[in-house]
């Protein structure tokens, strides 16, 4: 079935870059997303990218996708202490149904 | 334009007991999700509802049900409640009419079970 993987933890310094890492299996996956979740909160989507695509620029939000190595990774320039929080990866596959797989979430933590 | 709302914000039950969570989708989408976030296990797929029907369900036992209703709204029902299902169940919902078939979340139901 489908696995979607993530590294646990990320400590960065403010105001310097983070990159989250993110592993798929589904070699089929069509969509990629990256969702952020403050403490006690639900998901927020922050960005997400076409299996087509290889990059994906949103302000401070940089998303690159390598699908031959089904590799997606999130990378957040001039990390803030607001930018604390737990990041999940996920995919889904929308061939003839909608089901979305997520990582166990990456928590990043911003020293100040 | 309201996001996905989920109600109770926060429940408390004692086990072998009933709980029903509520989600009203963002409007126009026909298709809700139901999502069991536990401490230290990530996002665990429950069911998804597309047009009143159940067309996915993660690998979770039948006490874990719910439905949808004609205005796209739907109820997660949890039977028989154990310790374990103290967590937070969260709601999405999507439009088939999106170019990236993006799912967006509520703030989620925290259930506590005593």
């Amino acid at each position: 079935g489908e696995d979607v993987e993530q590294s646990l933890f990320l400590s960065v310094r403010e105001g310097d870059s983070s990159v989250i890492n993110c592993t798929y299996t589904d070699s089929s996956s069509t969509y990629l997303y990256w969702y952020k979740q403050e403490p006690g909160a639900g998901l927020q989507l922050l960005t997400y990218i076409f299996s087509n695509m290889d990059m994906k620029q949103d302000q401070r939000l940089t998303v690159l996708l390598n699908k031959k190595d089904k590799h997606l990774s999130l990378r957040i320039a001039d990390t803030q202490t607001g930018d604390s929080a737990i990041y999940f990866c996920a995919e889904s596959n929308s061939g003839g149904y909608q089901k979305v797989t997520f990582g166990i979430g990456t928590k990043l933590q911003v020293i100040p | 334009e309201a996001g996905v709302t989920q109600s109770p914000t926060h429940l408390i039950k004692t086990r072998g007991q009933q709980a029903t969570l509520r989600c009203s989708p963002i409007s126009g989408h026909t298709s809700v999700y139901w999502y069991q976030q536990a401490l230290g296990l990530g996002l665990q797929f429950l069911l998804w509802y597309d047009e009143g029907e159940e067309r996915n369900r993660g690998n979770f036992p039948p006490r874990f049900s719910g439905r949808q209703f004609p205005n796209y709204s739907s109820e997660l029902n949890v039977n028989a409640l154990e310790l374990e299902d103290s967590a937070l169940y969260l709601c999405a919902s999507s439009s088939n009419l999106d170019p990236g078939n993006t799912i967006y979340f509520g703030e989620g139901s925290w259930l506590t079970v005593v």
